[in-house]
């Protein structure tokens, strides 16, 4: 089965804190993603890797940045966090290769800014 | 511009009762994939399917089934005799192939409630 982790279910930071979201998985799949989750809006993509230190913006990146320096782990980074960062962050990763593949996702992380 | 609509952002039926979930979707592409998932309420989002644009015939899973229908841009997910474990959130989405990293375009997601 694939596996895709993530370092926290629950997080509370305050405002203005860095804060990392780790996610790791165990299939060695190419392409990793983060989404993030708010109501009534679906999921949105904020930033992918289709490899190792390879990162393309998604839809909303502004205020989070990515790392990816091992193929099987996908960082996310708040630089400062803000009270309109509070939600849920998903983290996927999917395989390349002819035709477009599902994408697995990660337990998620709820994130509450202070 | 919305590529995936699910303009079904809350549905309830009673146990028992089938209930389709509708999803339209958006692209200039001729080649692109669709896909449903499934998030219950502890959050982690399951895959259920994935169709290519060139497959048009029906699936069916058990309880579940699929109607990709490209003349009407649909991708219709139903489920036959609901039950309450089938209370989630369901979410489609689209994938077209020019993308790099194969993203994915997804819709708001419907939440369905199964009454016993």
């Amino acid at each position: 089965d694939v596996k895709v982790t993530q370092s926290s279910r629950y997080l509370v930071k305050r405002t203005g804190e860095k804060v990392f979201l780790e996610c790791v998985q165990d299939m060695d799949h190419e392409n990793m993603f983060w989404y993030r989750q708010d109501p009534g809006l679906g999921l949105r993509l904020i930033y992918f890797s289709y490899d190792v230190k390879m990162k393309e913006k998604g839809d909303i990146p502004e205020g989070y940045s990515v790392s990816r320096e091992k193929k099987e782990r996908f960082s996310l980074i708040l630089e400062s966090a803000s009270t309109n960062q509070t939600s849920m962050y998903l983290c996927a990763s999917s395989s390349q290769g002819q035709g477009n593949y599902e994408q697995y996702f990660g337990p998620g992380t709820r994130l509450t800014v202070t | 511009a919305q590529k995936v609509t699910q303009a079904q952002t809350e549905i309830s039926v009673v146990e028992k009762e089938d209930v389709t979930l509708d999803c339209v979707y958006e692209t200039r592409d001729t080649t692109y994939y669709l896909f449903w998932y499934k998030q219950p309420p502890s959050g982690e989002l399951v895959f259920l399917i994935r169709r290519n644009s060139f497959d048009e015939q029906n699936e069916i899973s058990g309880r579940y089934s699929w109607n990709f229908q490209k003349s009407t841009s649909s991708f219709n997910f139903t489920i036959t005799a609901s039950q309450v474990v089938d209370s989630a959130v369901y979410f489609c989405a689209l994938s077209e192939v020019w993308t790099t990293g194969n993203q994915f375009y997804f819709g708001t997601g419907t939440s369905l409630t199964v009454i016993p």
